[in-house]
């Protein structure tokens, strides 16, 4: 069964509205989780780490204000895409590592659509 | 973490084994070398990971040469639902970060 479980799948929201994802851990607790982003034909690219009880990790060129981290439980990490733009259109997908193993889980993702 | 090398895309027929490379020249003694694939729109799955002996399991295995500076992930007897695109990433066991490389676009063939 799944480990990780992202909501919503699919959002569409129009210009200038925030949307804010839901990450969930369902298997183990996690002090960590990762958040990625997937333009169409490229590759996942890091966005930023976010850490239980504290301040997100962002990667260089990942703007803070705009895509909001809060991990406020070992089993929870939202983002939230502040003012939305089109160009924020993409598929958001979230990770945790299970530390024993190093095995990196990965939620199904979420395609947001920005009108 | 080190960078990775794969080719952008390979074709396999269906049923053969598929043997899909990846460079790692920069791999440093105590990172791992993870493979995951992406199905499209989905999030990515874990497939196999070693640090310096081969490894195999129910998916595939794992050939990592001896000086670690590459490996090749085989899968067996290749299905049309293989098809997907591969990653090979290196990164310490108990770091944090996985960062994704281009990838390898494998298709099977009928």
């Amino acid at each position: 069964g799944a480990v990780v479980s992202q909501h919503p799948s699919r959002v569409i929201c129009k210009s200038g509205t925030s949307v804010k994802i839901e990450c969930r851990s369902l298997d183990f607790q996690a002090t960590t989780m990762f958040w990625y982003r997937q333009f169409p034909k490229q590759s996942l690219m890091l966005m930023a780490t976010s850490n239980e009880g504290s301040k997100a990790t962002y990667e260089q060129g990942v703007e803070k204000d705009k895509f909001l981290i809060n991990h406020a439980s070992l089993t929870l990490s939202t983002l939230t895409v502040t003012s939305a733009h089109p160009e924020d259109s993409s598929f958001y997908i979230c990770s945790v590592k299970q530390s024993n193993t190093g095995e990196l889980f990965f939620g199904e993702g979420s395609r947001l659509t920005v009108l | 973490d080190a960078k990775t090398t794969q080719p952008p895309s390979m074709d396999c027929a269906e049923g053969r084994a598929a043997n899909l490379p990846c460079n790692h020249s920069t791999i440093s003694g105590n990172e791992y070398v993870y493979w995951y694939r992406q199905i499209h729109s989905q999030g990515p799955q874990y497939i196999i990971h070693g640090l310096k002996n081969n490894e195999t399991n129910e998916m595939a295995s794992l050939i990592i040469t001896e000086d670690r500076k590459s490996s090749t992930l085989i899968l067996p007897h290749a299905t049309l639902r293989d098809t997907a695109v591969y990653y090979c990433i290196v990164s310490l066991f108990t770091g944090n970060q996985f960062y994704f490389g281009t990838g390898t676009s494998l298709t099977v063939i009928p």
